[in-house]
């Protein structure tokens, strides 16, 4: 299976605990996105890379959210002193960057649900 | 800023039957339109998308979906739905620069 791939698929963590979510894109895919989605809502846009550049971050995204993309290939987001509005599905999604943004198709892995308790 | 209403939470129709998901959009230029689907446990799936031209579109597992500018409006639709097509449908408006707005998602239910 060559799609993009997310790890871990589950996370439980205590209020206060930091936690780090990988993605790994589809290979060659230069543009690289995160998404969180909370219940019944649809996704909602946090950051996304241009190969290493992060070129955009949300409002959404506050100082306890990190993303790092060193090399170019996979990506970490890393969550600080989690709180229990924090608890969320995380998606990740990579696109081949060769269109214009917005018409660039975004592939989406299965997510990572993170429960703060 | 656009935004994205899907007005139906919950639908439900027998297997066989045809569907439609509605699907209406804010956002002052020309959009760029997509419909996903999701699985339980899943990550989204593109089913079709929309970004000049005809203005019915078709994508995959047999949806089309139909853009009408005067209503602001891009929904989906399927003559038969399967069994297999209970989900998640989620719409969502791409700006010039490149901004994902999506609605809260459709529940599709499927009676036997």
């Amino acid at each position: 299976d060559t799609g993009v791939s997310q790890d871990p698929r589950h996370k439980i963590t205590k209020r206060g605990q930091n936690v780090t979510f990988r993605c790994d894109p589809i290979s060659e895919h230069n543009r690289l996105y995160w998404y969180r989605q909370t219940l019944g809502q649809g996704p909602e846009f946090l950051t996304y890379f241009q190969n290493e550049a992060q070129l955009e971050k949300s409002r959404l995204l506050s100082d306890r959210f990190s993303a790092e993309r060193p090399k170019g290939s996979f990506s970490t987001l890393e969550i600080q002193r989690t709180e229990q509005g924090d608890s969320a599905m995380y998606l990740c999604a990579s696109s081949l960057g060769q269109q214009t943004l917005s018409t660039d198709t975004q592939y989406f892995g299965p997510g990572t649900r993170l429960t703060v308790l | 800023a656009q935004s994205v209403t899907q007005p139906d939470i919950h639908i439900t129709v027998s297997e066989g039957a045809s569907l439609e998901l509605r699907c209406n959009y804010s956002y002052g230029a020309t959009p760029y339109l997509f419909w996903y689907v999701q699985s339980p446990g899943q990550g989204l799936q593109l089913l079709l998308k929309y970004f000049s031209g005809d203005t019915l579109v078709q994508g995959i597992k047999g949806f089309e979906a139909e853009f009408k500018r005067s209503q602001s409006s891009f929904n989906l639709r399927k003559p038969s739905v399967h069994w297999s097509d209970a989900a998640e449908y989620f719409c969502a408006v791409v700006t010039n620069a490149g901004k994902s707005t999506f609605g809260d998602g459709t529940t599709l239910t499927v009676k036997p």
